[in-house]
């Protein structure tokens, strides 16, 4: 099953932070994040392999809540490069499949 | 270095058509996967394959077959074309799988259009 993602779609001029949420109905093991520009293959972000684990990436940085089974995706004094759709993958039935939540779109405006 | 490489990028089939989406990695990698992309949407797996001669279903399989009869390679076969099936399609390798997944690298990407 795969993970439900919120907001859908988020509309920031350059230099606001945004929260991305990522959330699942059953327990995760660990959590990916990836970044797809427009027209292009996603690109790896991080992981989240313990609960509790934070990450950072640039001043892009994610935390992960085992027990609330969801993770946070944070993106702190945004950058018009951190423009596209951000995906989270979660280890789906079997755990040796990564299915992806639905994706949110982020805009980035001067 | 070329990790993962798809072919064709582009591609239009008739209704009824079929086609093998090609896909070769060159990182060593056990697992690979299919996805599908519909415009605005999300990723949609198809197949995976944990290693050279296993594969299975993901999410969306139906219209779809796959091998695995190399480690490098994982073709895509679509039989009997539909317009449904007009999408992207991304394949994907990782080093590791289960809870512990690896990092996925991603190919540029197959425009699959079916008319």
């Amino acid at each position: 099953q795969q993970p439900v993602q919120s907001p859908q779609a988020v509309i920031l001029r350059e230099g606001e932070d945004a929260v991305i949420n990522c959330s699942s109905s059953k327990a995760l093991y660990s959590v990916h994040w990836y970044r797809q520009k427009h027209g292009e293959a996603p690109v790896f972000l991080m992981i989240l392999l313990k609960g509790g684990e934070q990450k950072g990436h640039e001043k892009i940085s994610a935390s992960f809540n085992e027990k609330k089974q969801q993770s946070s995706l944070y993106l702190t004094a945004s950058q018009l490069s951190y423009s596209g759709t951000y995906f989270c993958g979660t280890p789906g039935e079997g755990a040796q499949k990564l299915v992806f939540g639905q994706g949110t779109r982020l805009t980035i405006n001067p | 270095n070329a990790g993962v490489t798809q072919t064709p990028k582009f591609r239009i089939l008739k209704i009824g058509q079929s086609m093998t989406l090609q896909c070769t990695q060159d990182m060593n990698h056990n697992y690979m996967y299919w996805y599908r992309q519909d415009p605005g949407m999300g990723l949609k797996l198809i197949y995976y394959s944990v290693g050279a001669g296993i594969t299975d279903k993901g999410e969306v399989p139906n219209g779809y077959n796959v091998s695995r009869s190399t480690t490098e390679d994982f073709p895509l076969r679509l039989e009997l074309a539909a317009p449904s099936q007009t999408s992207v399609y991304f394949c994907a390798s990782s080093p590791r799988g289960g809870a512990n997944t690896g990092e996925l690298f991603f190919g540029e990407g197959s425009r699959l259009t079916v008319l």
